[in-house]
């Protein structure tokens, strides 16, 4: 009865290469999101997502681009992966109410070779 | 720009302690605060949600208060037990999106 699930839990690839992480919730919410937390262990948003509006973080670059098929799902794709993209990537989601909570995923741990 | 900032960053403290944790935020047009752990290579667990409108939560032997005007939050551990050991995350949402701007965390430690 997981809430929000992710694969693969951990990815290993070399630079250049392009991949993707799924994403999946079973709550109903209607809005889904992904963050980045780098080695210092920082939590930063990516993207804000629901079935309206992409919001997205100044400071992502767009080889990170997400993509939904349907509500339940955000899939995040990664094109000509770079040393830097090397991080835990948590996929989140909410009702659109801007009072809702967020419940996370369990992180996909990204490593670039 | 909303900025949180998390005091201290990291707490050693005996087992039975009781501890505060803090967390200020630069913005305090917020909808909600919510606080978070995180135990080492796991996901986030969250813990308290507080809305704008509210003061405090509390959820067994956490309490977690709210000060909107002055940026402030705490979270409050009672009785604190070696399973307590973590990250302990907070963040607040605001804006468009509903985004959630995290502080760089507490690394607390509990010792028998």
């Amino acid at each position: 009865d997981t809430a929000v699930s992710q694969t693969p839990k951990y990815l290993v690839t070399q630079m250049g290469n392009d991949k993707s992480i799924k994403c999946e919730q079973n709550l109903g919410h209607d809005t889904m999101y992904w963050y980045k937390q780098d080695s210092k262990k920082f939590l930063k948003i990516m993207f804000s997502y629901n079935n309206k509006e992409l919001i997205i973080n100044e400071t992502v670059p767009n080889r990170f681009s997400p993509k939904s098929p349907d509500k339940a799902h955000l899939n995040l794709h990664i094109n000509s992966l770079e040393l830097g993209d090397s991080a835990v990537y948590f996929c989140a989601s909410s009702h659109a109410s801007g009072i809702a909570e967020q419940f996370f995923g369990p992180g996909t741990r990204l490593t670039v070779l | 720009k909303q900025e949180v900032t998390q005091i201290p960053a990291a707490l050693s403290v005996p087992e039975g302690e009781n501890l505060v944790l803090n967390c200020s935020f630069t913005d305090s047009a917020i909808y909600n605060l919510q606080w978070f752990r995180q135990d080492p290579g796991k996901g986030l667990t969250s813990l308290l949600l507080i809305q704008s409108s509210q003061r405090e939560q509390t959820s067994g032997r956490l309490n977690a208060s709210l000060d909107k005007s002055s940026g402030r939050s705490t979270l409050y551990i009672a009785a604190s037990q070696p399973g307590d050991s973590a990250t302990y995350l907070c963040a607040v949402k605001d804006g468009a999106g509903n985004m959630l701007t995290f502080g760089g965390g507490t690394r607390l430690m509990v010792k028998p």
